[in-house]
């Protein structure tokens, strides 16, 4: 089955900085990878999501990479703004349509100091 | 507000018990996930549900079951209770089979609370 590591668990940066956060799977034959991101005490909400046949996307602050190769993804916030302090999320979902199962990483507590 | 609602918000019992998360998806969805959110294991996927049928199954013990109604409605049921089983549940659904497909984005509900003693 599919394994998700996520590095940092935390990381804290200064207002205005960029922040950088990586995953790598194993599954070679996952196509989807979201991001969630977890505000205390709230639910995950998709922030950004990138399949296989694309190498990178953008939506204003926030990009994520992927690189099929070496597995692994990685999201992108630059500017940090206090309010991007929450836990992040990323997943990795295979192809195969009977077998839709997400596997999460374990997160990283991002804290963003004003 | 996603859309998604669950019930209850919070649910205390003790060990050995049976219980019944409740999720009503957004309007139109057709698939609720379920997924377990524990303080040291991050959120799991448990299982998936496609109008009414069992698409997928992630991580769910089989002290755990689920089911999706003819309303779309779908309901977790967690029996003979451990201490380990205390976590956030939470629900999402979306409008397709595959997540990642087209705009089938999943949205998730605001969970429940379970506290096994």
């Amino acid at each position: 089955g599919e394994n998700v590591e996520q590095h940092p668990s935390t990381l804290s940066v200064q207002e205005g900085d960029s922040a950088v956060i990586k995953c790598t799977y194993s599954d070679s034959a996952s196509n989807y990878f979201p991001w969630y991101k977890q505000e205390l005490g709230k639910r995950p909400q998709l922030i950004i999501d990138i399949r296989s046949n694309v190498g990178e996307k953008k939506d204003q602050r926030i990009a994520v990479t992927l690189n099929k190769t070496a597995k692994h993804f990685s999201l992108h916030i630059t500017e940090t703004q206090p309010e991007d302090s929450a836990v992040y999320f990323c997943a990795a979902i295979p192809r195969f349509i009977n077998n839709n199962d997400m596997r999460f990483g374990a997160g990283t507590r991002l804290t963003v100091k004003p | 507000d996603s859309g998604v609602t669950q019930t209850p918000k919070h649910l205390i019992t003790a060990t050995g018990q049976r219980v019944t998360l409740r999720c009503s998806p957004r309007s139109g969805d057709l698939s609720v996930y379920w997924y377990q959110q524990s303080l040291d294991q991050g959120l799991q996927f448990l299982i998936q549900y496609y109008n009414g049928e069992e698409r997928a199954k992630g991580n769910i013990l089989e002290r755990f079951s689920a089911q999706q109604f003819p309303d779309l409605h779908s309901e977790l049921n967690l029996s003979s209770l451990e201490l380990g089983d205390s976590a956030l549940y939470f629900c999402a659904s979306s409008v397709g089979l595959m997540a990642g497909e087209g705009d089938n984005e999943q949205f998730f509900g605001p969970g429940t609370r379970l506290t096994v003693l």
